[in-house]
């Protein structure tokens, strides 16, 4: 079976400060990866996602970024943290398919102080 | 337009009652659509996927789509307090994305 790991679970960091939250998953080969965050109270807002390795396509424009370094491992990364960053961060896979549903991991609950 | 439309609720149904979620979306062209459930603090777990026009039953949930009026809701018979959690509907995109609506609250009270 299938599993996603995603950590750190939660994070408190600095403005100002650097980001890399890591997501790996297991199980399967060459699946859609995806970064979305959800603010307090709020909907999903996708960030990244990517079909392959080195490819990344990104949905908002912001300080963030994400890489794919490994057919399963997904990346994301800040240089500089702003307090508008704080949310709950989300790394989701799929397999390849356009009518195929998302699964996500746990989760980290960020916090930019 | 919004692409997927929720009420946002609070729906809130009496333990034992049927609750019903719905879900409009603007992509006449969807063919398939997820709904999730998404206990406070947690993640989106997926709980129904459904790709043709009717219903599809699993246990106590019964997902039913309609094209024609592109409206997709979800039944939960005999709520139980442990349902209370915020249920998304989500169809693809294109492009392997996935869009989210922004989810109803349902309290199943005691």
């Amino acid at each position: 079976s299938q599993t996603i790991h995603q950590w750190p679970a939660t994070l408190v960091q600095p403005v100002g400060s650097p980001l890399s939250l890591e997501c790996t998953v297991e199980g399967t080969s060459n699946p859609n990866l995806y970064w979305y965050r959800q603010a307090a109270g709020r909907g999903l807002q996708l960030l990244f996602y990517s079909v392959g390795i080195g490819q990344i396509s990104s949905e908002v424009p912001q300080n963030l970024s994400a890489s794919r370094p490994q057919d399963r491992q997904f990346i994301l990364s800040s240089k500089k943290l702003l307090l508008s960053d704080s949310g709950f961060y989300l790394c989701a896979w799929s397999r390849t398919g356009e009518a195929s549903p998302l699964h996500f991991g746990n989760g980290t609950r960020l916090t930019v102080t | 337009q919004k692409e997927v439309e929720q009420n946002s609720g609070p729906l809130s149904v009496p333990e034992g009652a049927i609750a019903s979620l719905n879900c409009t979306y603007s992509d006449r062209g969807s063919q398939s659509f997820f709904w999730y459930r998404q206990y406070s603090g947690k993640s989106p777990e997926l709980i129904m996927f459904i790709y043709s026009n009717g219903d599809k039953e699993d246990g106590r949930f019964t997902a039913q789509l309609n094209k024609a009026s592109q409206y997709v809701s979800l039944l939960i018979r005999d709520s139980q307090p442990s349902d209370s959690a915020t249920y998304l509907c989500a169809f693809p995109g294109g492009y392997q994305k996935v869009t989210f609506g922004t989810g109803t609250k349902l309290q199943v009270i005691p």
